[in-house]
C-alpha cells in the first residue's frame, strides 16, 4: 500500500509562475490536508477537505486553491508563486470520525520560489 | 482558536540517557486529542504517540511515554534509553475533536542524540 503520494519531491520556480503539486492517497480517507513547513513556526494548515467536493480554509490560504474532485486527489495550486511560498508542503489524510482522527502524511514536496 | 507551543528549539542528549520534550497548548474543548510527531531527517512525519484527554492514564508506546497534565494543559514527551535513531525534529500537535480532525502544531524541537 503507498498510502500517501506526492509530486514532485522537490521543485524550483519562477515567482510569478503557477504551479500544481499533486497528492493522491489510496486509503479511501474521507478528510485530506495541506500543510506547509516553515523553520520555527511547525506546520501550518493552508487547505483541507472533509469529503469530496469540499474544502475549507486553512490557517494561512492566500495565494493557494485546491479542489477535490474525488477521495483520491487534492491538489494544491499557486496561481502566481511568491518568494514567501519557499517551503515544504505535506499532504495528510484521516478518516474523520475514527478513534484517534490520526493524520497520515505524505513524503512532502520542498518548493522554491526564485 | 487553538495554540500548541514548543519552548525548547533544540535539546541534545548522550545515548542510553532519558530525555523529556516540553510542549503546552490551550483549547476551550473539553475533549480533544494530543499527539507527537517526529521527522527524522528522512522529512516522512511519523506518529510517535497519541493521548486522549478524556484518559487519565498516560499513554505508552515502548520508550516513549506522555506526562498529560490537563488542568495545566501540558503534554511532554518523555524518551527513554535514547537511541541514535532517536536524532528528529519532534513536533507536539493537536486536535480538538471539533475542526473534522486540522491539527495545530507546536513549532518542533530539534533533538540530537550523542554517541
Amino acid at each position: 500500500t503507498a498510502g500517501i503520494t506526492q509530486a514532485p519531491t522537490s521543485q524550483i520556480l519562477a515567482a510569478g509562475r503557477s504551479m500544481t503539486l499533486r497528492c493522491t492517497q489510496d486509503m479511501r480517507h474521507n478528510a485530506m490536508y495541506w500543510y506547509r513547513q516553515d523553520l520555527g513556526l511547525g506546520l501550518r494548515l493552508i487547505h483541507y477537505s472533509n469529503t469530496a467536493g469540499t474544502t475549507g480554509k486553512g490557517e494561512v490560504p492566500d495565494g493557494y486553491s485546491v479542489s477535490r474532485a474525488n477521495t483520491d486527489d487534492f491538489p494544491l495550486t499557486l496561481a502566481s508563486a511568491v518568494p514567501s511560498q519557499t517551503s515544504v508542503y505535506f499532504c495528510a489524510s484521516s478518516e474523520v470520525g475514527g478513534t484517534y482522527n490520526e493524520q497520515f502524511f505524505g513524503p512532502g514536496t520542498r518548493l522554491t520560489v526564485l | 482558536a487553538q495554540t500548541v507551543t514548543q519552548s525548547q528549539p533544540e535539546m541534545s542528549v548522550q545515548e542510553a540517557e532519558t530525555v523529556t520534550l516540553s510542549c503546552t497548548y490551550d483549547t476551550s474543548e473539553s475533549n480533544y486529542y494530543l499527539f507527537w510527531y517526529k521527522q527524522p531527517p528522512s522529512r516522512q512525519m511519523i506518529l510517535v504517540i497519541r493521548q486522549e484527554a478524556y484518559k487519565q492514564q498516560n499513554a505508552t508506546e515502548n520508550r516513549f511515554s506522555v506526562n498529560f497534565q490537563k488542568a495545566a494543559k501540558s503534554f511532554s514527551l518523555k524518551i527513554s534509553d535514547s537511541q541514535l535513531g532517536d536524532t528528529a525534529m519532534y513536533f507536539c500537535a493537536l486536535n480538538d475533536g471539533t475542526s473534522y480532525g486540522k491539527l495545530t502544531f507546536g513549532q518542533g524541537t530539534i533533538l540530537t542524540v550523542h554517541p
